[in-house]
């Protein structure tokens, strides 16, 4: 797995709240990204990071921010959370082959 | 705008059977092809990847076969078995920093 670990796995909340999800990484990779999975869509790319501070927005980034302050660590910021963002929430960092990424367990977002 | 079209959505076969999803693309700038394996409950992981100058590619039961003109590839399992039971994805990748475009995923399960 790379040495990736997302938190929370699991999360339930509700409408209108803030949920921040973490992805911390060993590896000390620089790309970083977070993709939603939903059932018929595949996997969505919401953000991603090329470096510290250095980010930028994928194919569903309304709603979400991101923040790396650290190599290691990626978070997932929902300001204010909404009923469509129910997903699970795949993190994932770059290899050395452009076109192989490492993904984390996931973690699995109801909001209510 | 669908830049990636994957085929069947679900898959059933008999263990032995060998199975073929197949993925449609647009984008003419995609510069590597892979296909990425997910089980349940589990992060996407690389699977096999192809380049665009090269027709086939296997590696053990796996095989990817290119087709530039049609913009198509596809995998192919070999002796299938019922522990490849499991989510494929095509995932192109866009040219030079581009990032993976992954397809909606082929469900396949392989019978004892």
């Amino acid at each position: 797995d790379a040495g990736i670990t997302q938190s929370p796995r699991h999360k339930v909340t509700e409408t209108g709240t803030p949920v921040t999800l973490r992805c911390h990484q060993t590896e000390n990779h620089r790309y970083m990204y977070w993709y939603r999975q939903d059932p018929g869509h595949g996997l969505r790319l919401i953000h991603y990071s090329y470096g510290v501070k250095d980010t930028d927005k994928g194919e569903v980034s309304d709603g979400y921010s991101v923040s790396r302050s650290k190599t290691e660590d990626f978070l997932l910021t929902l300001e204010s959370a909404t009923s469509s963002q129910t997903s699970v929430y795949f993190c994932a960092t770059q290899g050395t082959s452009s076109y192989e990424q490492y993904f984390g367990p996931g973690t699995r977002l109801t909001v209510t | 705008q669908q830049q990636v079209k994957q085929s069947p959505q679900s898959l059933i076969v008999q263990k032995g059977g060998i199975p073929i999803i197949n993925c449609a693309y647009e984008n003419t700038a995609f510069d590597y092809f892979p296909w990425y394996q997910q089980f349940p409950g589990k992060g996407p992981a690389l699977l096999i990847a192809i380049r665009p100058d090269v027709s086939e590619k296997k590696e053990g039961r796996f095989t990817i076969s290119f087709n530039k003109s049609a913009k198509q590839f596809s995998l192919h399992i070999m002796d299938s078995q019922p522990g490849d039971s499991a989510t494929y994805f095509c995932v192109p990748k866009g040219g030079s920093q581009g990032n993976l475009i992954f397809g909606k995923g082929t469900k396949l399960s392989v019978k004892p």
